[in-house]
């Protein structure tokens, strides 16, 4: 079984749709990270949490927003859908304190019409 | 000036070859490194961590870091076509507390 699950793994949507992508871990990590991914951009993170009443906005949090329910669970909302939040966007985890290495789920492509 | 910086490529070698990959970062207090794979569609896969100056050895891979010139690179020998993918490199500033990636390069092992 995946240790970092997403869902869902494709989604297409209409631009001012409200959209909510999940994150499921059972590593037992207390770190979570969204992050997107365009070509020849790389990956910018969006937002992090280091435990459930930690959230923390990172280099793009225009236009998202998360939820951190549960150690296990961090969701990430589209609000109002654009179509530049066409992407690849991954979830990640993470455990060590400033070692930081992060374990990527297997991504959502959503795109946005 | 970027971060981490990293050549896009395609870096091209034949199978069986040394394919060298390398990485800048520009915050001296950088403190982990890390080389992701990441096959086209996929999402990154940790490969390779290193924390102090030096070689560090995996398998077929070397991470290879030099804070003084603030430059890491990753080594893979005898490579095979199952490791064209593309390779990221990303850096921890714990003052920044975040994890910076470069734009990765294209490695294209070729029969």
């Amino acid at each position: 079984d995946a240790d970092v699950t997403q869902t869902p793994r494709n989604r297409i949507t209409k631009t001012g749709k409200r959209i909510m992508l999940e994150c499921s871990q059972t590593k037992g990590h207390d770190r979570m990270y969204w992050y997107r991914q365009d070509p020849g951009l790389g990956l910018q993170l969006i937002y992090y949490s280091f435990d459930v009443k930690d959230i923390n906005k990172g280099e793009i949090s225009d236009g998202y927003s998360v939820s951190r329910q549960a150690q296990a669970k961090f969701s990430l909302s589209l609000e109002s859908a654009i179509p530049n939040q066409t992407a690849l966007y991954f979830c990640a985890t993470s455990d060590a304190p400033g070692f930081n290495e992060q374990f990527f789920g297997p991504g959502t492509r959503l795109t946005v019409l | 000036q970027k971060e981490v910086e990293q050549n896009s490529g395609p870096l091209s070698v034949p199978e069986g070859a040394i394919a060298s990959l390398n990485c800048t970062y520009s915050d001296r207090g950088s403190q982990s490194f890390f080389w992701y794979r990441q096959y086209s569609g996929k999402s990154p896969e940790l490969i390779m961590s290193i924390y102090s100056n030096g070689d560090k050895e995996d398998g077929r891979f070397t991470a290879q870091l030099n804070k003084a010139s603030q430059y890491v690179s990753l080594l893979i020998r005898d490579s095979q076509p199952s490791d064209s993918a593309t390779y990221l490199c990303a850096v921890f500033t714990g003052g920044g507390n975040k994890l910076t990636f470069g734009t990765g390069t294209q490695l294209k092992v070729e029969l």
